[in-house]
């Protein structure tokens, strides 16, 4: 299993850009979600899916949209790109919401310039 | 506000010495409990977790956390560090009542060990 994975690594975006960040994962888990981390405040939790076709807001979504038309993927889009929006952004994926482990994917490092 | 709150930000120790990493969170009722490690420049990776039960569980690499209810507290304990230990360390809760699998995550504290 490839497990969580995400693209690009890296990206620089100009403000007012947008663009998609892809998370994919191949374990068949229900529960997705994505989260930011921003020095000296760990993450936090942008938008969550509890199954295909069914999103829902964080903690921090104003500025993100998310769709899960699948399973396996969950993409975030950056619709109007912001300088508040650099940060280091994980996927996660779990078998449920309650009493399971997530597993993080590698991380898209975003600099809005 | 609900929190969780890590007292540590950036620890340094020396090979061999004794971690205890701190972790309190504010929330009542059922939680779920869990540390992560980040390796430099990778991603976050489970080192234990707590549900129910024992509340001494024990992870990978050695380390373990101890569960106190009545102190709100889900400390993180390494009896000898090695200097591959170096890395951000995250507490994290789940409140199962709240339905939404959401992880709260402490600040971060890091930790440099030195040869």
């Amino acid at each position: 299993n490839a497990g969580v994975t995400q693209t690009p690594k890296f990206q620089v975006l100009k403000t007012g850009q947008s663009m998609t960040l892809q998370c994919a994962q191949d374990m068949n888990h229900e529960y997705m979600s994505w989260y930011r981390q921003d020095p000296g405040m760990g993450l936090r939790l942008i938008h969550y899916s509890v199954g295909a076709g069914i999103t829902d807001q964080g903690e921090v979504p104003n500025g993100y949209n998310v769709s899960r038309s699948t399973t396996e993927d969950f993409p975030l889009r950056l619709l109007s790109a912001a300088p508040s929006q650099t940060s280091v952004y994980f996927c996660a994926s779990s078998l449920g919401r309650i009493a399971y482990e997530q597993y993080f994917g590698p991380g898209t490092r975003l600099t809005v310039t | 506000a609900q929190s969780v709150s890590q007292h540590n930000h950036h620890v340094i120790l020396s090979e061999a010495a004794s971690l205890e990493l701190g972790c309190n969170y504010s929330y009542g009722g059922t939680v779920n409990l869990f540390w992560y490690v980040q390796y430099p420049g990778q991603h976050l990776q489970l080192l234990l977790k707590y549900f129910s039960g024992d509340p001494l569980v024990k992870g990978i690499k050695g380390f373990e956390a101890e569960f106190i209810k009545s102190k709100f507290s889900f400390n993180l304990r390494k009896p000898s560090v090695q200097w591959s230990d170096t890395a951000e360390y995250f507490c994290a809760v789940n409140r199962p009542s709240s339905n939404t699998g959401k992880l709260i995550f402490g600040q971060g504290t890091t930790l440099q060990v030195k040869p």
